[in-house]
């Protein structure tokens, strides 16, 4: 079946220190990892996407299909990343339906 | 209009009524998707346009659910006889054509919905 595990709902970091936001999935054909943000007061809003290979905000995740994760990193994080974060799925026979997880709500400390 | 409008943003009815629930989609985008998102939850897939046609509508949960896009812009999601566990916010995005293939897609601020 495909599920998609964020196993932290909430993590708590202060400014200036490294963030890694855990993305578990299972899938048994090739997937599409994406990290969707949403901030407060703000709609859900793509953050990046595993394919493109980017670092958006400082941040980078790199889909790791022996260990099945895709992690969202950040060296030092900013007050402003404070936020919803989820990591979504899509299998490659599927143009358009995303398995969400459950969300991690990160807050960063001053 | 620039992004995904959904009205009303906050709906409260009686258990048993009829809810409208309206999606107005980003210009242009021919792919429209509805989710529903419980309290510490993620979306969870309710149904897919691509453009006026029903391309999936098999997370809608049960015949009380029932959503509509007759001109291919404009979405309603319709639920009858509400139940308390219908209680939940509900989701609209947009993808264009291009965008679709991308898996970026555009949300609205949602419609939360309360069932006393």
């Amino acid at each position: 079946a495909q599920r998609v595990t964020q196993p932290e709902k909430l993590l708590s970091v202060f400014k200036g220190a490294p963030v890694e936001l855990k993305c578990n999935y299972s899938y048994s054909g090739s997937p599409e990892l994406f990290w969707y943000v949403q901030y407060s007061r703000q709609r859900l809003q793509l953050l990046l996407r595993h394919i493109s290979r980017e670092s958006i905000k400082g941040f980078t995740a790199d889909l790791n299909k022996g260990e099945t994760s895709f992690h969202l990193k950040k060296p030092f994080a900013q007050e402003e990343d404070s936020a919803m974060y989820y990591c979504a799925l899509r299998g490659m026979d599927s143009n358009y339906q995303l398995i969400w997880g459950a969300g991690t709500k990160l807050i960063i400390k001053p | 209009g620039a992004g995904v409008s959904q009205t009303p943003s906050n709906k409260v009815t009686e258990k048993g009524k009829y809810v409208e629930l309206r999606c107005d989609p980003i210009s242009g985008h021919t792919a429209l998707y509805w989710y529903r998102q419980s309290l510490g939850q993620g979306p969870e897939f309710l149904i897919y346009f691509q453009g006026t046609g029903a391309a999936d509508d098999s997370g809608l949960p049960n015949d009380r659910f029932f959503a509509v896009r007759p001109e291919g812009s404009v979405s309603t999601l319709k639920i009858q006889r509400t139940e308390r566990g219908d209680s939940a916010m509900y989701l609209c995005a947009s993808s264009s054509l291009t965008r679709k293939n991308t898996g970026e897609l555009f949300f609205g601020e949602g419609s939360r919905l309360t069932v006393l």
